[in-house]
């Protein structure tokens, strides 16, 4: 079936280490998107990629970083710049830009202690 | 810049109405609206691009405004499946570098 599929579903780390949340979809889709969720808050963008090879920030890109090197994949790093780092991430592709429907993987919960 | 979503919660009795509005201080491009499940990924309902436009059916739909930038999203004698938060999307333009941007969500509780 096809999907996106978010890794690791939950992940703890120490404080001042770089994390990085594997992205990977099966639909053949251009577009990709990393999205943050606050407890009891909507999703915000941290960063987007139209087409491979080429990334744009989103509103929240500060303390992450993110590679395109194939359409299938989209992985974000969270870095030791970020601040508040604990969170819910929400991976999501839409098969072109401007043509509708986000398909969301399941999340990855990231824990910093 | 992040649509304005109300009311922030709503809790309604099985077979209540609701109406959630999501409105932008500039013309949208379009209006997604998407539907999340505690600890789930958010699942999209429908998306609106033109002016006047009424989409869905006899149980969700939603509106989008002549000026393109209030919609409004409508859940007609609720279930208990209605339950969860509500998001609403918006895109300021068609091109290359389009973004959806989130509203801050609406909570929803529908009670038996």
């Amino acid at each position: 079936d096809g999907g996106i599929t978010q890794s690791p579903k939950y992940l703890f780390r120490k404080e001042g280490q770089n994390v990085t949340l594997s992205c990977e979809q099966n639909l053949n889709h251009d577009a990709m998107y990393w999205y943050r969720q606050d407890p009891g808050q909507g999703l915000r963008l941290i960063y987007y990629s139209q087409i491979v090879n080429d990334f744009q920030k989103g509103d929240i890109a500060e303390g992450y970083s993110v590679s395109r090197e194939k359409k299938e994949s989209f992985p974000l790093t969270v870095t030791s710049a970020q601040k508040n780092p604990t969170a819910f991430y929400l991976c999501a592709s839409s098969i072109s830009p401007n043509t509708g429907e986000l398909f969301f993987g399941e999340g990855s919960r990231l824990t910093v202690l | 810049q992040q649509p304005v979503q109300s009311p922030q919660a709503v809790i309604l009795r099985e077979g209540e109405d609701a109406v959630i509005n999501c409105s932008s201080s500039k013309a949208l491009y379009s209006v997604h609206w998407y539907r999340q499940k505690h600890g789930e990924a958010p699942v999209f309902l429908m998306i609106l691009l033109k002016g006047g436009e009424q989409k869905g059916h006899e149980k969700i739909s939603a509106s989008f405004n002549e000026k393109k930038q209030q919609s409004s999203l409508y859940l007609t004698a609720s279930q208990l499946s209605y339950s969860g938060t509500y998001f609403c999307g918006t895109e300021m333009t068609h091109s290359s570098a389009s973004k959806i941007i989130f509203g801050s969500g609406t909570r929803l509780s529908i009670r038996p």
